[in-house]
């Protein structure tokens, strides 16, 4: 699977745009990019995935780039319940399909 | 529908004692997983099973066993605990097509 690149830390004025990034220039054809996040000591989340289209749901949009090689995580109105680590997975369909988590980026929500 | 469980919540081990860390979910999923997370640090695949009565060793396997009783219950044995495996545990699962994983609450385990 593709490894990722994520900045470590990032704020957000609350009732704004959150915008996370991701590179993943590694990534090959069949493999998917998969946002998760994890609130503090709780197990990780699922937000959204895509494949080549940007992808919207009711937590999120994901817009990947025409090359696939970075995309970027949208909450449209962040709120203080937001504030978590936001992990950016590249995953192919095949073998276990375990999730490899890194670091991702811990997001804080200001009031 | 209580998703995926996980028991103990907590648990503390003296070194070279043994536990059996539970994990169940009721959604029916074929796939699940065991993690661990240090602090600071992403998560690790222990073991998974992708069906029942299929296991196999995944990232970080060393010092663990598991057991898939059954479709809904897969469990993470520590035989001997040693002070490198305090961590968060945490169970997934995942349906044979899907897509998502779905993760328990954790347990939390320090060995002394």
């Amino acid at each position: 699977d593709a490894k990722t690149t994520q900045p470590t830390s990032m704020d957000c004025a609350e009732g704004r745009a959150a915008n996370l990034p991701c590179n993943h220039s590694t990534i090959s054809g069949n493999e998917y990019v998969y946002w998760y996040r994890q609130i503090h000591s709780q197990g990780p989340q699922y937000i959204i995935h895509g494949l080549k289209n940007n992808e919207t749901n009711e937590m999120a949009s994901l817009i990947i780039t025409e090359d696939r090689k970075s995309s970027t995580l949208i909450l449209p109105h962040a709120t203080l319940r937001d504030t978590a680590v936001y992990y950016c997975i590249v995953r192919g369909v095949t073998g276990a399909n375990n999730l490899f988590f890194g670091t991702g980026t811990r997001l804080t929500v200001i009031p | 529908n209580a998703g995926v469980t996980q028991t103990p919540k907590f648990q503390v081990l003296k070194t070279g004692q043994s536990m059996t860390l539970q994990c169940a979910q009721d959604m029916n999923h074929n796939s699940m997983y065991w993690y661990r997370q240090d602090p600071g640090m992403g998560l690790r695949l222990i073991y998974y099973s992708a069906s029942e009565g299929t296991t196999d060793k995944g990232e970080v396997p060393n010092g663990y066993n598991v057991s898939r009783l059954n479709k809904r219950e897969f469990s993470l044995r520590l035989e001997s605990a040693a002070p490198s495996q305090t961590s968060v545990y945490f169970c997934a699962s995942r349906t044979l097509l899907g897509d998502t994983q779905y993760f328990g609450p954790g347990t939390r385990l320090t060995v002394l």
